[in-house]
Protein backbone atom coordinates (compact mmCIF):
# COMPACT_ATOMS: atom_id res chain seq x y z
CA UNK A 1 0.00 0.00 0.00
CA UNK A 2 0.84 3.81 -0.24
CA UNK A 3 3.49 5.01 1.88
CA UNK A 4 4.09 8.26 2.97
CA UNK A 5 7.55 10.01 3.09
CA UNK A 6 8.49 11.02 6.22
CA UNK A 7 11.78 12.96 7.28
CA UNK A 8 14.01 13.38 8.65
CA UNK A 9 14.82 9.31 8.72
CA UNK A 10 16.76 9.60 11.94
CA UNK A 11 17.63 12.74 14.36
CA UNK A 12 20.19 13.21 17.06
CA UNK A 13 19.96 16.75 19.03
CA UNK A 14 20.94 18.32 22.24
CA UNK A 15 18.58 18.46 25.39
CA UNK A 16 16.73 21.69 24.81
CA UNK A 17 16.99 22.00 21.28
CA UNK A 18 13.60 22.49 19.02
CA UNK A 19 12.89 19.80 16.39
CA UNK A 20 11.05 19.41 13.30
CA UNK A 21 9.96 16.81 11.29
CA UNK A 22 7.34 16.80 8.18
CA UNK A 23 5.35 14.45 6.08
CA UNK A 24 4.47 14.34 2.11
CA UNK A 25 2.14 11.92 -0.05
CA UNK A 26 1.22 12.09 -3.59
CA UNK A 27 -2.30 12.02 -2.26
CA UNK A 28 -4.95 14.65 -0.64
CA UNK A 29 -5.16 13.64 2.80
CA UNK A 30 -8.81 14.32 4.70
CA UNK A 31 -7.07 13.83 8.33
CA UNK A 32 -3.48 13.75 9.38
CA UNK A 33 -2.08 11.97 12.63
CA UNK A 34 1.17 12.04 14.51
CA UNK A 35 1.93 9.75 16.66
CA UNK A 36 5.07 8.71 19.32
CA UNK A 37 6.24 4.98 19.92
CA UNK A 38 8.42 3.91 22.61
CA UNK A 39 10.44 0.81 21.91
CA UNK A 40 8.16 -2.50 22.72
CA UNK A 41 4.97 -0.55 22.86
CA UNK A 42 1.78 0.40 20.54
CA UNK A 43 2.04 3.90 18.88
CA UNK A 44 0.26 6.94 21.24
CA UNK A 45 -1.42 9.24 19.06
CA UNK A 46 -0.31 13.19 19.91
CA UNK A 47 -2.37 15.11 17.77
CA UNK A 48 -5.04 14.89 15.01
CA UNK A 49 -5.67 17.33 12.05
CA UNK A 50 -8.46 17.93 10.44
CA UNK A 51 -8.59 20.97 8.16
CA UNK A 52 -6.27 22.29 5.47
CA UNK A 53 -3.64 24.96 7.58
CA UNK A 54 -4.76 23.77 10.77
CA UNK A 55 -2.18 24.43 13.70
CA UNK A 56 -2.61 22.35 16.65
CA UNK A 57 -0.64 22.11 19.53
CA UNK A 58 -0.17 19.65 22.72
CA UNK A 59 2.17 20.94 24.88
CA UNK A 60 5.44 21.28 23.74
CA UNK A 61 4.06 19.69 20.31
CA UNK A 62 2.87 21.50 17.62
CA UNK A 63 1.55 20.18 13.99
CA UNK A 64 0.09 21.87 11.23
CA UNK A 65 -2.08 20.01 8.18
CA UNK A 66 -0.64 21.64 4.96
CA UNK A 67 -2.13 23.84 2.99
CA UNK A 68 -1.91 21.62 0.17
CA UNK A 69 -4.13 19.14 1.86
CA UNK A 70 -0.66 16.89 0.92
CA UNK A 71 1.84 17.75 3.67
CA UNK A 72 1.60 17.60 7.96
CA UNK A 73 4.82 19.09 9.63
CA UNK A 74 5.72 18.04 13.37
CA UNK A 75 8.00 20.70 15.68
CA UNK A 76 8.80 20.05 19.47
CA UNK A 77 10.04 22.97 21.00
CA UNK A 78 12.73 22.33 23.88
CA UNK A 79 13.69 18.93 23.66
CA UNK A 80 13.94 16.55 26.71
CA UNK A 81 15.16 12.87 26.90
CA UNK A 82 11.46 11.81 27.32
CA UNK A 83 11.12 12.91 24.00
CA UNK A 84 13.16 10.32 22.66
CA UNK A 85 11.14 7.38 20.48
CA UNK A 86 10.12 7.29 17.03
CA UNK A 87 7.35 9.29 15.20
CA UNK A 88 5.17 8.41 12.99
CA UNK A 89 2.72 10.10 10.75
CA UNK A 90 -0.37 9.19 9.36
CA UNK A 91 -2.65 10.31 6.67
CA UNK A 92 -6.61 9.24 6.36
CA UNK A 93 -8.36 9.79 2.83
CA UNK A 94 -11.76 10.71 2.47
CA UNK A 95 -12.80 8.11 0.26
CA UNK A 96 -11.46 5.07 2.36
CA UNK A 97 -11.34 3.48 5.88
CA UNK A 98 -7.45 3.04 5.18
CA UNK A 99 -4.83 4.67 7.00
CA UNK A 100 -1.39 5.28 5.36
CA UNK A 101 1.48 5.87 7.54
CA UNK A 102 4.74 7.42 6.98
CA UNK A 103 8.19 5.47 7.55
CA UNK A 104 9.19 7.33 10.62
CA UNK A 105 11.68 9.58 12.31
CA UNK A 106 13.85 8.21 15.20
CA UNK A 107 14.49 10.93 17.77
CA UNK A 108 17.66 10.65 20.18
CA UNK A 109 17.91 13.46 22.66
CA UNK A 110 21.62 13.95 23.92
CA UNK A 111 21.63 15.03 27.65
CA UNK B 1 -13.39 5.98 28.00
CA UNK B 2 -12.02 3.90 25.27
CA UNK B 3 -9.61 1.19 26.13
CA UNK B 4 -8.14 -1.58 23.95
CA UNK B 5 -6.71 -4.68 24.70
CA UNK B 6 -4.05 -7.49 23.12
CA UNK B 7 -2.87 -10.67 24.50
CA UNK B 8 -0.56 -12.01 24.85
CA UNK B 9 2.23 -9.65 24.76
CA UNK B 10 4.79 -11.88 23.81
CA UNK B 11 4.63 -15.47 21.92
CA UNK B 12 7.34 -17.82 21.16
CA UNK B 13 5.88 -20.53 18.49
CA UNK B 14 7.62 -22.77 16.63
CA UNK B 15 7.99 -22.86 12.78
CA UNK B 16 4.86 -24.40 11.34
CA UNK B 17 2.27 -24.39 14.33
CA UNK B 18 -1.00 -22.37 14.79
CA UNK B 19 -1.73 -18.59 15.84
CA UNK B 20 -4.78 -16.88 17.45
CA UNK B 21 -3.98 -13.69 18.51
CA UNK B 22 -7.04 -11.14 20.14
CA UNK B 23 -8.05 -8.32 20.30
CA UNK B 24 -10.72 -6.65 21.83
CA UNK B 25 -11.74 -2.61 22.38
CA UNK B 26 -14.49 -1.66 25.31
CA UNK B 27 -16.39 1.78 26.24
CA UNK B 28 -17.06 2.38 21.94
CA UNK B 29 -19.30 0.82 19.50
CA UNK B 30 -19.43 -0.05 16.07
CA UNK B 31 -15.43 0.69 15.34
CA UNK B 32 -13.63 0.26 12.44
CA UNK B 33 -10.72 -2.38 13.72
CA UNK B 34 -6.97 -2.84 12.36
CA UNK B 35 -3.84 -5.23 13.01
CA UNK B 36 -0.55 -4.31 11.79
CA UNK B 37 2.51 -6.00 11.24
CA UNK B 38 5.89 -3.96 12.87
CA UNK B 39 9.19 -5.53 11.91
CA UNK B 40 12.58 -4.05 13.40
CA UNK B 41 10.32 -1.06 15.32
CA UNK B 42 10.25 0.52 11.37
CA UNK B 43 7.35 0.40 9.54
CA UNK B 44 3.80 0.02 10.04
CA UNK B 45 2.32 -2.47 7.45
CA UNK B 46 -1.66 -2.70 7.65
CA UNK B 47 -2.63 -6.63 7.42
CA UNK B 48 -6.72 -6.16 7.74
CA UNK B 49 -9.05 -4.17 8.57
CA UNK B 50 -12.97 -4.80 9.15
CA UNK B 51 -15.71 -1.75 9.49
CA UNK B 52 -18.30 -4.35 10.61
CA UNK B 53 -18.94 -7.77 11.95
CA UNK B 54 -17.70 -10.22 9.77
CA UNK B 55 -16.18 -7.88 7.12
CA UNK B 56 -12.59 -8.39 6.77
CA UNK B 57 -10.45 -6.54 4.15
CA UNK B 58 -7.24 -7.68 3.45
CA UNK B 59 -4.41 -5.62 2.29
CA UNK B 60 -1.51 -8.54 2.00
CA UNK B 61 -1.52 -11.53 0.75
CA UNK B 62 -0.14 -14.45 3.29
CA UNK B 63 -0.11 -16.79 5.96
CA UNK B 64 -2.35 -15.04 8.03
CA UNK B 65 -6.01 -14.32 8.45
CA UNK B 66 -8.53 -12.44 10.55
CA UNK B 67 -12.09 -12.70 11.80
CA UNK B 68 -14.00 -10.15 13.53
CA UNK B 69 -16.82 -12.39 15.57
CA UNK B 70 -17.98 -9.59 17.73
CA UNK B 71 -18.58 -6.15 17.74
CA UNK B 72 -15.72 -5.49 19.67
CA UNK B 73 -13.18 -8.42 18.81
CA UNK B 74 -10.99 -9.06 15.99
CA UNK B 75 -8.51 -12.14 15.67
CA UNK B 76 -5.64 -12.42 13.79
CA UNK B 77 -4.94 -16.38 13.01
CA UNK B 78 -2.73 -18.49 11.13
CA UNK B 79 -2.83 -22.66 10.16
CA UNK B 80 1.08 -23.01 9.92
CA UNK B 81 3.38 -20.35 10.62
CA UNK B 82 6.57 -19.38 9.26
CA UNK B 83 9.62 -17.62 10.44
CA UNK B 84 8.85 -14.68 8.07
CA UNK B 85 5.42 -14.53 10.26
CA UNK B 86 7.93 -13.03 13.13
CA UNK B 87 7.61 -9.33 14.07
CA UNK B 88 5.15 -6.83 16.53
CA UNK B 89 1.69 -6.93 16.00
CA UNK B 90 -0.38 -4.28 17.00
CA UNK B 91 -4.43 -3.67 16.74
CA UNK B 92 -5.94 -0.50 16.32
CA UNK B 93 -9.61 1.21 16.65
CA UNK B 94 -10.87 4.17 15.05
CA UNK B 95 -14.52 5.74 14.94
CA UNK B 96 -15.24 9.16 13.61
CA UNK B 97 -13.71 11.70 13.27
CA UNK B 98 -11.51 9.14 12.63
CA UNK B 99 -8.95 9.32 15.35
CA UNK B 100 -6.92 6.17 15.39
CA UNK B 101 -5.72 4.08 18.28
CA UNK B 102 -3.35 1.49 19.23
CA UNK B 103 -3.13 -1.26 21.51
CA UNK B 104 0.20 -2.12 23.38
CA UNK B 105 1.38 -5.26 20.72
CA UNK B 106 1.75 -8.56 20.72
CA UNK B 107 5.57 -9.45 20.06
CA UNK B 108 5.63 -13.37 18.35
CA UNK B 109 8.35 -14.90 17.47
CA UNK B 110 8.71 -17.65 15.60
CA UNK B 111 11.77 -20.08 15.62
Amino acid sequence: GQQLNQSPQSMFIQEGEDVSMNCTSSSIFNTWLWYKQDPGEGPVLLIALYKAGELTSNGRLTAQFGITRKDSFLNISASIPSDVGIYFCAGLTNTGNQFYFGTGTSLTVIP
Amino acid sequence: SQTIHQWPATLVQPVGSPLSLECTVEGTSNPNLYWYRQAAGRGLQLLFYSVGIGQISSEVPQNLSASRPQDRQFILSSKKLLLSDSGFYLCAWSVPPYEQYFGPGTRLTVT
